[in-house]
């Protein structure tokens, strides 16, 4: 059975820092793309990372380029998204989603997380 | 970036009843690479379609994606308690992945 289990959510305050982890199971990590995907309270879903199976090849969304960073550690099955420069508009739950595929970013998300809050508020 | 525009915004119906949910894109969207999820409050979103009529693993057959280009339509034949919730659309064709709006359908 496929489990993404997401932790490292929290309140920060504008400018700061946070790192997400995501350890996955059920399947064979290093195999797969994976994805962070947002969502800001009350709001739809906003793709924000992705990374392929190999970590060699990364992509974020303009509105996070430069101040996030998406990596993996295939020896651990962990996915990550470090977060500097935060601002109030990056509050969302953030879910971790596992592409259908090795290659990013060109893929639907066949599994999904069950998110962790990151709250920016002074 | 491709915008994906979904409608109506909520639906509102009936057990039994059939739900049409539409996603219009701004571009063709290449090799229809198009997919559906079903989000639930409190949870997170599930697969449903890919591929725009690809029903995902474990997907009742009720459920179907048709079209292509930049129309897209998402079919509920039949609706049951456990289908309301929020529906979005997603592209993939492009490298800046993008997911319209969503539409919600509530039990009328």
């Amino acid at each position: 059975e496929v489990q993404l289990v997401e932790s490292g959510g929290g309140l920060v305050q504008p400018g700061g820092s946070l790192r997400l982890s995501c350890e996955a199971s059920g399947f064979t990590f290093s195999s797969y793309a994976m994805d962070w995907v947002r969502q800001a309270p009350g709001k739809g879903l906003e793709w924000v990372s992705a990374i392929s199976g190999s970590g060699d090849n990364t992509f974020h969304a303009d509105s996070v380029k430069g101040r996030f960073t998406i990596s993996r550690d295939n020896s651990r099955n962990t996915l990550y998204l470090q977060m500097n420069s935060l601002t109030a508009e990056d509050t969302a739950i953030y879910y971790c989603a596992k592409d259908d595929n090795v290659d990013a970013p060109r893929a639907y998300f066949d599994y999904w997380g069950q998110g962790t809050l990151v709250t920016v508020s002074s | 970036e491709i915008v994906l525009t979904q409608s109506p915004g909520t639906l509102s119906l009936s057990p039994g009843e059939r739900a049409t949910l539409s996603c219009r894109a701004s571009q063709s969207i290449s090799s229809n690479y198009l997919a559906w999820y079903q989000q639930k409050p409190g949870q997170a979103p599930r697969l449903l379609i890919y591929v725009a009529s690809s029903r995902a693993t474990g997907v009742p057959d009720r459920f179907s994606g048709s079209g292509s280009g930049t129309d897209f339509t998402l079919t509920i034949n039949r609706l049951e308690p456990e289908d309301f919730g929020v529906y979005y659309c997603q592209q993939y064709g492009s490298l800046m992945l993008t997911f319209g709006g969503g539409t919600k359908v509530e039990i009328k």
